[in-house]
């Protein structure tokens, strides 16, 4: 079936560094969803794509969707400790999303 | 905009029992409602689709006699565990997604369920 693979799984870093993760698939897609979830709660939309090349920033974060439309990346700039939490690309076409595994994001104050 | 509110947030039952979870689109019309299951630590792994007014379309290995989706409206869809075990202990969670061919999908507040 159908998979995302998100990477990287986990990383820990220091307030203030800039982080970057990407999620890739083999099928391709007309949409990429990044969501973040916190513990206990429903993930949150942080950004969303529509067409291949599309770069979209909501504040600090930076999303582009690949030019073969089986990738994007999600970056995070100037990390606070807030960022905290799990971070999930999601993708599909006119049906069901699919989500990748998540990254992990633990920031250092 | 775009607000999915989910109740329970909490439920313990006992074994045998069914627990009914609702997921409701606040401020726009959800044709499509997909439930979501997560372990501790993992990702959402879909459980099914449901499309207003016809039947919801379940992932390979979900049973659709345990697992009961209904969505009757436009603006609510309910998940129903019934004869629950222990091991369906876990978080559900509910995303919608709009009308007029939209491809973004909000998400619930999640229900954690307990199954002593």
């Amino acid at each position: 079936g159908q998979q995302l693979n998100q990477s990287p799984q986990s990383m820990f870093i220091q307030e203030g560094e800039d982080v970057s993760m990407n999620c890739t698939s083999s099928s391709i897609f007309n949409t990429w969803l990044w969501y973040k979830q916190d513990p206990g709660e429903g993930p949150v939309l942080l950004i969303a794509l529509y067409k291949a090349g599309e770069l979209t920033s909501n504040g600090r974060l930076t999303a582009q969707f690949g030019i073969t439309r089986k990738d994007s990346f999600l970056n995070i700039s100037a990390s606070i400790p807030s960022d905290v939490g799990i971070y999930f690309c999601s993708s599909g076409n006119t049906g069901k999303l699919i989500f990748g595994q998540g990254t992990t994001l633990q920031v250092k104050p | 905009g775009a607000v999915v509110s989910q109740h329970p947030s909490w439920v313990i039952c006992k074994s045998g029992t069914s627990v009914k979870i609702e997921c409701r689109s606040l401020d726009f019309q959800a044709t499509t409602m997909f439930w979501y299951r997560q372990f501790p630590k993992q990702s959402l792994m879909l459980m099914a689709t449901s499309n207003e007014g016809s039947k919801a379309t379940y992932e390979q290995g979900v049973e659709k006699d345990k697992f009961l989706i209904n969505h009757a409206s436009l603006t609510l869809s309910t998940l129903t565990v019934t004869s629950a075990h222990p091991e369906d202990s876990s978080f559900y969670i509910c995303s919608a997604r709009g009308s007029g061919g939209s491809r973004e999908a909000f998400f619930g507040q999640g229900t954690r369920l307990t199954v002593v």
